[in-house]
């Protein structure tokens, strides 16, 4: 069973510094890897979607990176703002049965 | 990407009753999943809904207390059936689309008091 897990739980960082979101997975059989945001109260917004033969893929101010081997991935986020505090989810697609096993999450709070 | 709504936003409901939770896509899509979140949790699979098939349910969760219709591909309903306290969660609606991207809606608040 697919055990995904984040680190750390929460982050609080000063407006501009960048951000590092860590998430690690048991099993290496994965299809792909998704980042989501989640505000509180509301549903998830997907941020990035890295297929297992890819290294990291990048949007804006995000950039992830996937090792597969090690079971890791991480999401970077530069010069954090206020409207970036939320809670990232990280989500690995098992390349066995396609199911999605979700992180708990790290809630992120960047101050002005 | 798809774009998905839910009905209702959010609900407070009583002890006993049930609600019926409405997912709508706007684009065909093969696979529908039901997700709950309970308070403070990550993301739960309750069901996978396809079109033409009986929803197909996880460990922990029965058809009885959870029944999912899927009468076309750009619509799905949960039903919470016989609500308690501990049934209050936020209900979200997903879909799988492209290479594999999920997305999914607003979600439901739902209280059960």
């Amino acid at each position: 069973k697919q055990e995904v897990t984040q680190i750390p739980a929460a982050l609080s960082v000063p407006e501009g510094e960048n951000l590092v979101l860590n998430c690690s997975f048991t099993d290496s059989a994965i299809y792909n890897l998704q980042w989501f945001r989640q505000d509180p109260g509301k549903g998830l917004t997907s941020l990035l979607l890295i297929q297992s033969s890819q290294r990291e893929q990048t949007s804006g101010r995000l950039n992830a990176s996937l090792d597969k081997s090690s079971g890791r991935s991480t999401l970077y986020i530069a010069a954090s703002q206020p409207g970036d505090s939320a809670t990232y989810l990280c989500a690995v697609r098992s390349s066995n049965d396609y199911k999605l096993s979700f992180g708990a999450g790290t809630t992120v709070t960047v101050r002005a | 990407s798809a774009v998905i709504s839910q009905k209702p936003s959010r609900d407070i409901c009583q002890r006993g009753t049930s609600l019926t939770i409405q997912c709508q896509v706007d684009s065909q899509v093969t696979m529908m999943f039901w997700y709950r979140q309970q308070p403070g949790q990550s993301l739960t699979l309750i069901a996978t809904a396809n079109q033409g098939s009986e929803a197909t349910y996880e460990s922990g969760f029965v058809i009885d207390k959870f029944p999912i219709s899927r009468p076309n591909l750009t619509f799905s309903t949960l039903t919470v059936s016989n609500m308690s306290p501990e049934d209050s969660s936020i209900y979200l609606c997903s879909v799988l689309q492209g290479a594999h991207e999920q997305y999914f809606g607003p979600g439901t608040r739902l209280t059960v008091t």
